[in-house]
This record gives structure tokens, sequence and C-alpha cells, in this order.
């Protein structure tokens, strides 16, 4: 099946600092990718979509400001949590879909902001 | 909107058989998944189904009934590695990207 790659898996960092988060697709051009949140013990809340080349769309209540989501090209996104707080401390899934039906999830980035 | 609701929990043993339901309302419905969740892992696809019917995949099958708006998944001849959340995830076709909406998970405890 395809691979998508999430890099870091795992991320600490000082509050107020900013983490950058990367999506790739490695084996498939990725024209829609999606960046969720889960919190412990809850299910994948859709934070945004992201279509190469043009502005993410983002779900209601999520701040554009302060979670920035470039998808400069057809393999890559990335999701850039600025001026981290504590609550922002989550587990971090994108995924990305080909022109095909399913998508497919990258491992993950537990971000802990202390 | 979409409003998507599976059981919070189950609990079974280990070689025993648990369905997992998951009702759905949904305007654009596009298909619908189920994806296999363990603690601290991102999820895995197990199955989808578009059609009514039930699709078969070694232990796993999953049914749909677009009509009742419903699907199961059925766990067969199960194992301790079961033990896992399992997640109802509907597709939006009127959505941004075709954008998945998931449910709330069902945490499944296997039980020797």
């Amino acid at each position: 099946g395809a691979v998508v790659s999430q890099h870091p898996s795992w991320v600490i960092c000082k509050s107020g600092t900013s983490v950058k988060i990367e999506c790739r697709s490695l084996d498939f051009q990725a024209t829609t990718m999606f960046w969720y949140r889960q919190f412990p013990k809850q299910s994948l809340m859709l934070m945004a979509t992201s279509n190469e080349g043009s502005k993410a769309t983002y779900e209601q209540g999520v701040e554009k400001d302060k979670f920035l989501i470039n998808h400069a090209s057809l393999t890559l996104s990335t999701l850039t949590v600025t001026s981290a707080h504590p609550e922002d401390s989550s587990f971090y899934i994108c995924s990305a879909r080909d022109q095909a039906t399913q998508a497919f999830f990258g491992q993950g980035t537990r971000l802990t902001v202390v | 909107g979409q409003n998507i609701d599976q059981p919070t929990e189950m609990t079974a043993t280990e070689g025993a058989i648990v369905q997992i339901n998951c009702t759905y309302q949904t305007s654009g419905f596009n298909g619908l998944f189920w994806y296999q969740q363990h603690a601290g892992e991102a999820p895995t696809f197990l199955s989808y189904n578009v059609l009514d019917g039930l699709e078969e995949k070694g232990r796993f099958s999953s049914f749909l009934s677009r009509s009742k708006g419903y699907s199961y998944l059925l766990l067969k001849e199960l194992q301790m590695k079961d033990s896992a959340s399992y997640l109802c995830a509907v597709r939006d076709q009127r959505a941004a990207g075709n954008k998945l909406t998931f449910g709330g998970g069902t945490r499944v405890l296997v039980k020797p």
C-alpha cells in the first residue's frame, strides 16, 4: 500500500516556540492532505484540509494563524504550530489522498509543550 | 454536518466474535471506512464500503446499509492483539477534499 511518512514522531518544545511537522507521500502524488489532532482517549478531529498549491481549508474553531499549513508540492505538506502552549500538547496525524479511494495515514507526531 | 455514533467500549473473550455498530447521518455520503488504532499509533485501514452489503477480508468483515445509515465491523476469532480502538469514518462528497469525519471510536478489550 501507499506510504505516508510523518516527521518527527515526537517533539518536546518550550512554551512560546514554534514547531513544524512534515507529512510526505513517498510513492504517490497527494493532491489533498488532511491534518488531524487527537487528544488522549478521544477520536481524530479534523483540523484542516490542505490542497496542493492553494490555501488550506480550516475546520470551525481552528485558528489558521496559529496552525500554519503549507502544501507546496504534491508530496509534502507541513503543519507549523506557532507560539505553542501546553494546551496544544496532542497527537497530530496527517493523511494523504491520491485520486483513488482511501486516505493513508502518517505515523503521527506526539507534541508535548512544556 | 455529520453525526457518527459508535459504542464507547466493548469487551470480548479471545476466540469469540465481536460486532461494532456505527450509525451515521450525512447529506453527501460517499463511502464508509473502518480503521484500527492501537494506543499511541496512527490508524490503519481495515475496510471500505460504498455499496450496500458485506465485505469480507479474512477475520474482519464490514457491512453497510445506506438506507439505514448503518454499518458494522465484525471481528471473528478474536486475538489478544485485536485489543485496540476501532474508528468508523464517513466520507462526504460535498465537503472540501472529500474529507473523512470520524466517530468517537470503540475501544475493544480482548480478554483471555
